[in-house]
C-alpha cells in the first residue's frame, strides 16, 4: 500500500512569518507530485505539478521543490498572509503513465494570525 | 471555461437506500476520478473513468460503482448505504496527456441517517 506522509499536521504562524511543509512519498515508480491548497467550503486548488528530480516551482510567495530520489517535496510560503490559511495537500501520481489516480497525504493545516 | 460541477451539493439519505452523484468535467477533460473524504481521513481514491471505462479502482467495496458517459460526464452510485458512507465526495477531471494536474469540483456532502 502506497503511503504519502505530510508534516506537520497543523501549523499556526503570525502574519509575515515564512513557513514550510514536508511531503514524503515512496520513490519507486514515481510519475508526478502535486500540491493543492484547500480552503474551507471551496474545492481543492492546484498549486504545482512536478515531475523531475530537482524541479522547483514558484507561484507568487509560494514555492515547492522536489527530490524524487529520496522521496520528498517541500512547500514554502514566504511572508505568510491570513489569506494563506488553508489545508495544503500533496498527492502522488505513480506508475509509467499519467492517470487520474492520486494518492493524497493527510494534509497540513495552516492558520495565519493577523 | 466552466469548472468541474458536482450535483447535488448536499444530500441526506437513510441507511439502506442508494444514491447517485453526478460530475460534469471541464470541457476537454476525458478523465474523471472520484474521492471520498471522511472526518479524520485524507482524500481516498475511489475510482477513475476514462473513455467510458473504469481505468483505476481504489480499495472500496462493490457497493460503490460508477460510470462515464460519452460526453465525459460521470456518475457515482452507492447502494445499500451505511452510516459510515457519510462523507464529502469529490470528483476531479484532468487531461490524459502529460502531468497537468487534476481540477476538483466543490463536492457532494452526503449524510446517511
Amino acid at each position: 500500500i502506497l503511503n504519502v506522509e505530510q508534516s506537520p499536521q497543523s501549523l499556526h504562524v503570525q502574519e509575515g512569518d515564512s513557513t514550510n511543509f514536508t511531503c514524503s512519498f515512496p520513490s519507486s515508480n514515481f510519475y508526478a507530485l502535486h500540491w493543492y491548497r484547500w480552503e474551507t467550503a471551496k474545492s481543492p486548488e492546484a498549486l504545482f505539478v512536478m515531475t523531475l528530480n530537482g524541479d522547483e516551482k514558484k507561484k507568487g510567495r509560494i514555492s515547492a521543490t522536489l527530490n524524487t530520489k529520496e522521496g520528498y517535496s517541500y512547500l514554502y510560503i514566504k511572508g505568510s498572509q491570513p489569506e494563506d490559511s488553508a489545508t495544503y495537500l500533496c498527492a502522488l501520481s505513480h506508475g509509467s503513465s499519467n492517470t487520474g489516480k492520486l494518492i493524497f497525504g493527510q494534509g497540513t493545516t495552516l492558520q495565519v494570525k493577523p | 471555461k466552466a469548472g468541474v460541477t458536482q450535483t447535488p451539493r448536499y444530500l441526506i439519505k437513510t441507511r439502506g437506500q442508494q444514491v447517485t452523484l453526478s460530475c460534469s468535467p471541464i470541457s476537454g477533460h476525458r478523465s474523471v476520478s472520484w474521492y471520498q473524504q471522511t472526518p479524520g481521513q485524507g482524500l481516498q481514491f475511489l475510482f477513475e473513468y476514462f473513455s467510458e471505462t473504469q481505468r483505476n479502482k481504489g480499495n472500496f467495496p462493490g457497493r460503490f460503482s460508477g460510470r462515464q458517459f460519452s460526453n465525459s460526464r460521470s456518475e457515482m452510485n452507492v447502494s445499500t448505504l451505511e452510516l459510515g458512507d457519510s462523507a464529502l465526495y469529490l470528483c476531479a477531471s484532468s487531461y490524459v496527456e502529460g502531468a497537468r494536474g487534476a481540477f476538483f469540483g466543490q463536492g457532494t456532502r452526503l449524510t446517511v441517517v
